[in-house]
């Protein structure tokens, strides 16, 4: 299997453009989460989703974050405006019987 | 709530020596989940274990062995005989044991640096 993916690895973008995170989880797995990793806040979970239903949503930090999951292989999270505090690393990952396995990273720069 | 606590923010040593990595979690819960992962410098984040809080023995793989003691709220880590690719920042974490609950809460991680 090629592990969770996401696209794209590295994302410059100006303060107020509409970003999207695209996230591929492995195969078979029946949840997936989106977390983000910033010096400040350490990682912090975002959302999940269990077999494409949101579960938790409590970590998303305002309306200008959305997240969603439209089949079993496929997830977005969209930020809109961006501004220059939601720089950070974003990472996706999926599980199976409690074993989260993590994509790369989508580092996010917001200038 | 959960929270989970690595004190050791860095540590650095010279190859082959050991070295344990501190983690210390609360929860109100009686039964849980605690996780270690490894964050290399290519940024991904590795699974190594899960633990249920069921289970006290400690776990030993490789050159890895974990230290679970649920009296003192203790997951530590300790690698054996260190090498430079052990080099990277370790994170313990914590989550429910509740059915659907599967977030994770991480500790603020430790750098390890072993160094040749």
């Amino acid at each position: 299997d090629a592990g969770v993916i996401q696209s794209p690895r590295h994302e410059v973008t100006e303060m107020g453009q509409e970003v999207t995170l695209r996230c591929k989880p492995i195969s078979g797995h029946d949840y997936l989460f989106w977390y983000r990793q910033t010096m400040m806040r350490g990682l912090e979970l975002l959302i999940y989703f269990n077999n494409n239903v949101p579960i938790d949503d409590s970590g998303m930090p305002e309306d200008r974050f959305s997240a969603k999951m439209p089949n079993a292989s496929f997830s977005t999270l969209k930020i809109q405006p961006s501004e220059p505090r939601d720089s950070a690393v974003y990472f996706c990952a999926s599980s199976e019987d409690r074993k989260a396995f993590f994509g790369q990273g989508t580092r996010l720069t917001v200038v | 709530a959960q929270k989970v606590t690595q004190a050791q923010t860095e540590i650095s040593v010279v190859e082959k020596e050991d070295v344990t990595l501190d983690c210390v979690y609360e929860t109100r819960d009686t039964t849980y989940y605690l996780f270690w992962y490894k964050q290399p410098p290519s940024g991904e984040l590795v699974f190594l274990i899960r633990r249920n809080s069921f289970d006290e023995q400690n776990e030993i793989s490789g050159r890895y062995s974990w230290n679970f003691q649920k009296s003192t709220s203790s997951f530590n880590f300790t690698i054996t005989a260190s090498q430079v690719v052990d080099s990277a920042v370790y994170f313990c974490a914590l989550s429910e044991a509740r059915r659907g609950a599967q977030k994770l809460v991480f500790g603020q991680g430790t750098r390890l640096t072993i160094n040749p």
